[in-house]
């Protein structure tokens, strides 16, 4: 199956500073990613849909000011924690959708972030 | 709207002997159903996919689940379990004609295997 890798895979970071993650299909272009948010023993939680060229567009409830999502090229989507603070730490997990046939979505490693 | 309600959020079973994760789901519309499996530091891997074709899925790992529509379940079941199988499971929905293109995911809380000797 297609491979999708986040980067880094875990991050410590101090309260107020700005954390970046990175979520690339390996092989395959993707006009379309998703960004989830996993919390402690709990489901995924959809935060936004990234697409290339334009802007992401954000669940209800999700600040699109503090996780900023850019989506420049068919491989590459950032998720940018800005003033990151404490409730901020979780687990964020990208996906990747394939095109041109059935639609999958092909999921990263997660990235575990720990804001002190 | 659309929702997945995964009935036990921990399931143990002996090695060798069958398994059965259960899930429900609801739909305005004629849904896509997912299984996925999250082993400890890895990516989601999927297991097996309903989308209106045979009711009966049948997916990796010797995996398989059955789409029920009079009872809106999706349950996930294997005939003999491995320790292998050890991990986290979630069930998920999407619905083709929700806002989104159908490739929204709804995600069930889980259901977390152990396999014991």
């Amino acid at each position: 199956g297609a491979v999708v890798s986040q980067h880094p895979s875990r991050v410590i970071c101090k309260s107020g500073t700005s954390v970046k993650i990175e979520c690339r299909s390996l092989d395959f272009q993707a006009t379309t990613m998703f960004w989830y948010r996993q919390f402690p023993k709990k489901s995924l939680m959809l935060m936004a849909t990234s697409n290339e060229g334009s802007k992401a567009t954000y669940e209800q409830g999700v600040e699109k000011d503090k996780f900023l999502i850019n989506h420049a090229s068919l491989t590459l989507s950032t998720l940018t924690v800005t003033s990151a603070h404490p409730e901020d730490s979780s687990f964020y997990i990208c996906s990747a959708l394939t095109s041109g046939g059935p639609n999958e979505q092909f999921f990263g490693p997660g990235t575990r972030l720990t804001v002190l | 709207a659309q929702s997945v309600t995964q009935l036990d959020s921990h399931v143990s079973v002996s090695e060798g002997t069958p398994v059965l994760l259960r899930c429900n789901y609801s739909s305005s519309y004629s849904p896509s159903l997912f299984w996925y499996v999250q082993h400890p530091n890895k990516g989601l891997q999927l297991l097996l996919k309903y989308t209106s074709a045979a009711t009966l899925v049948k997916g990796i790992n010797g995996f398989e689940a059955e789409f029920k529509k009079s009872e809106t379940s999706f349950h996930l079941t294997k005939p003999s379990a491995h320790m292998s199988d050890a991990a986290e499971y979630f069930c998920v929905v999407s619905d083709p004609e929700s806002t989104g293109g159908g490739n929204k995911l709804t995600f069930g809380t889980g259901t977390q295997l152990k396999v014991e000797l």
